[in-house]
């Protein structure tokens, strides 16, 4: 069974750019969450989705956004980028919300 | 105060020994508890996961959870140098909508052939 794809694996911005970032979560599973992990600051949660809809939001500013398409799988968006964004950005996802969330292997945003 | 404190270590063992990772906690609406290992460059991997206070073990991992001290452990016997990696401890409430996950920063292991 595929575990979590994500997409790019690298991506290069500059200040004040956008950047999107793309998630497919384990076949059947309905629940995709975004964390990000930067360097320190440990793994913090931004965002999650379920059935489509933004169910509950992290302490990040507006400029994050996502969507859940109807195959379930994410988008992740980030405008006006800072250098401060640089992360490694994970997404993961669960059978239904509120289950045992396995973890793609990210993607690291560097931010010039 | 965290919500969740580990230490960042790092932690170098030879290989064979006991390790002790550890992990406290100060919301008590926390009431699943799981391990991560994540290798560098790599998404964390889901070790253990553990609903009551107790133990549950799992091969050479072994998980302790104690909901009164707000304390949690993971204890890796006969280490192996394949489980140099960073281990992360998580945390989430029961119900409603918050499933987020609220980690530990991650205590970093080397096991030493």
């Amino acid at each position: 069974e595929a575990g979590v794809t994500q997409s790019p694996t690298h991506l290069i911005k500059t200040r004040g750019q956008q950047a999107t970032l793309r998630c497919s979560p384990i076949s059947g599973h309905t629940s995709v969450y975004w964390y990000q992990q930067a360097l320190g600051l440990g793994l913090q949660f931004l965002l999650w989705y379920d059935e489509g809809e933004e169910r509950n939001r992290g302490n990040f500013p507006p400029r994050f956004s996502g969507r859940q398409f109807p195959n379930y799988s994410s988008e992740l968006n980030v405008n006006a980028l800072e250098l401060e964004d640089s992360a490694l950005y994970l997404c993961a996802s669960s059978l239904e919300a509120g289950a045992v969330q396995f973890f793609g292997p990210g993607t690291r945003l560097t931010v010039l | 105060q965290k919500e969740v404190e580990q230490d960042p270590g790092p932690l170098s063992v030879p290989e064979g020994a006991i390790v002790s990772l550890n992990c406290t906690y100060s919301n008590s609406a926390f009431q699943y508890f799981m391990w991560y290992r994540q290798y560098s460059r790599k998404g964390p991997e889901l070790l253990m996961y553990t609903y009551s206070s107790g133990n549950k073990e799992d091969g050479r991992f072994t998980a302790q959870v104690d909901k009164s001290s707000k304390y949690i452990s993971l204890f890796i016997r006969d280490s192996q140098p394949s489980d140099s990696a960073t281990y992360l401890c998580a945390m989430k409430e029961s119900g409603g909508s918050n499933y987020k996950l609220t980690f530990g920063k991650g205590t970093l292991l080397t096991v030493n052939p």
